[in-house]
């Protein structure tokens, strides 16, 4: 079971809403990730979290917050966004074992429209 | 500066073998090629990956140069459900950071 999952599917939020996007794996994996995709753009690196851990913050402005309660979850809250942030939000995780093949497993995303 | 160039789009005929070409010249050797897909809107979905030999799996094979300067995907027998952006990446085994290139957008015809 390569399964990740991630909720909602949709979201369309106001720029002073707060939000929250939610990603949760039972694949055991250490290493929880978040992306930004804009349309005909490959996946952006946002955060890494390494045994719960924050590893990896790609200079993401702060209002996007990451948390990550447990080895199987992982949120995303949003607050005061703007318009271009407006994309698809997408998770993945991996078993987190550097030194070796670590492939990410990626969920179906959460499409982001703020208004 | 982007480590993987693939073609911008590619055709193919259904049930014919689609042969998706990836340049990588500035690979190190601890950095293993990986392909993904994504279906329109959709997740990436991981398809295959490997380091030195041609790797061959359910979905796919992978032929690496031998000096792994150069890679190619081959779906055996595209179908319809096979149309989708593939990304040729990049990722080393000493950190988190999948180097995406631009993806091949395939199209699969009747």
């Amino acid at each position: 079971d390569t399964e990740v999952t991630q909720t909602p599917k949709h979201l369309v939020m106001g720029m002073t809403n707060k939000k929250s996007l939610k990603c949760e794996q039972h694949m055991g994996h250490r290493a929880m990730y978040w992306y930004k995709q804009k349309a005909k753009k490959p996946p952006e690196l946002m955060f890494v979290y390494s045994y719960e851990k924050l590893s990896i913050n790609e200079s993401v402005p702060s209002r996007f917050s990451p948390e990550c309660p447990n080895s199987s979850l992982l949120n995303l809250h949003l607050h005061a966004l703007q318009p271009e942030d407006s994309a698809l939000y997408l998770c993945a995780s991996s078993h987190g074992e550097l030194g070796f093949t670590d492939t990410q497993y990626f969920g179906p995303g959460t499409r982001l429209t703020v208004l | 500066d982007a480590k993987t160039t693939q073609p911008t789009s590619m055709d193919c005929a259904e049930g014919r073998a689609a042969n998706l070409p990836c340049n990588h010249s500035t690979i190190s050797g601890n950095e293993y090629v990986y392909w993904y897909r994504q279906i329109h809107s959709q997740g990436p979905q991981y398809i295959i990956h490997g380091l030195k030999n041609n790797e061959t799996n359910e979905m796919a094979s992978l032929i690496i140069t031998e000096d792994r300067k150069s890679s190619t995907l081959i779906l055996p027998h595209a179908t319809l459900r096979d149309t989708a952006v593939y990304y040729c990446i990049v990722k080393s085994d000493s950190n988190y950071q999948l180097i995406w290139g631009a993806g091949t957008k395939l199209i699969i015809k009747p």
